[in-house]
C-alpha cells in the first residue's frame, strides 16, 4: 500500500552498527506497529505505539528501540546491530484499537542484512 | 505466553483441489484475523472473525471460528494460481491490543 511507506527497503549493514528503519503513513491512523519476519516464524510484534506518548513492547524487543515522531511517522532502531537481527521488518498501522475489529494495514517492508 | 501454530507449514496442490489451514491458539481468543502475503509482497488483510462458532465466505474461501475460540480455520474451494502464497492467522486475547500472528502455511498451486 503506498499509504504506508518504509525506508530503506533493503540495506546491508555490519555487526555493531546503530541503523534506524522508518515507517511513514499517510492513513490518519493513530496505531502503528513494527514486526519482524523470519522463516517459518510468522511475524512477531516487536513494538506498537497507540499514540505519539504511548508506546509499548511486544513480543522481542530486546535489542530494538523505537520513536513516534509524529502520529505519521514510527522508527525502529537498532541499537548495536547483531546478525541474528538480519531479517524482513514490517511496519502496519490500524484506524482503531484491532482488539475492536480493524485490520493492519503492512508497509512494503524493509529487507535488513546484518553482516 | 500466548502461542498460534498453524499447520500444514506448506502444501502444494494442483489447481482445482481444496485447501484448507489450521490455526489453533494455545488462549481462548477475543477474535482473529486471517491475511494473505504474496511471494515478495507484504501481509493483506482477509477478514476478522469475533463470535464463537462463526462462518464467513468470500467467494470460494470459508473462513471458520470454533466454538471454544481457540482455533479457526480457512479454506479454499477448487484453488487457482492466483491463490499462491502464504496465508497466516493473527489472533487477539481479551484485554490486550496486539495481535499474535501464526507461523503461517505456504500455498503453492501447481498448473
Amino acid at each position: 500500500d503506498a499509504d504506508v511507506t518504509q525506508t530503506p527497503r533493503n540495506r546491508i549493514t555490519k555487526t555493531g552498527k546503530r541503523i534506524m528503519l522508518e515507517c511513514s503513513q499517510t492513513k490518519g491512523h493513530d496505531r502503528m506497529y513494527w514486526y519482524r519476519q523470519d522463516p517459518g516464524l510468522g511475524l512477531r510484534l516487536i513494538y506498537y505505539s497507540f499514540d505519539v506518548k504511548d508506546i509499548n513492547k511486544g513480543e522481542i524487543s530486546d535489542g530494538y528501540s523505537v520513536s513516534r515522531q509524529a502520529q505519521a511517522k514510527f522508527s525502529l532502531s537498532l541499537e548495536s546491530a547483531i546478525p541474528n537481527q538480519t531479517a524482513l521488518y514490517f511496519c502496519a498501522t490500524s484506524r482503531d484499537s484491532p482488539y475492536r475489529g480493524n485490520e493492519q494495514f503492512f508497509g512494503p517492508g524493509t529487507r535488513l542484512t546484518v553482516l | 505466553g500466548q502461542q498460534v501454530m498453524q499447520i500444514p507449514q506448506y502444501q502444494h496442490v494442483q489447481e482445482g483441489e481444496d485447501f484448507t489451514t489450521y490455526c489453533n491458539s494455545s488462549t481462548t481468543l477475543s477474535n482473529i484475523q486471517w491475511y494473505k502475503q504474496r511471494p515478495g509482497g507484504h501481509p493483506v488483510f482477509l477478514i476478522q472473525l469475533v463470535k464463537s462458532g462463526e462462518v464467513k465466505k468470500q467467494k470460494r474461501l470459508t473462513f471458520q471460528f470454533g466454538e471454544a475460540k481457540k482455533n479457526s480455520s480457512l479454506h479454499i474451494t477448487a484453488t487457482q494460481t492466483t491463490d499462491v502464497g502464504t496465508y497466516f492467522c493473527a489472533g487477539a486475547t481479551s484485554g490486550t491490543y496486539k495481535y499474535i500472528f501464526g507461523t503461517g502455511t505456504r500455498l503453492k498451486v501447481l498448473a
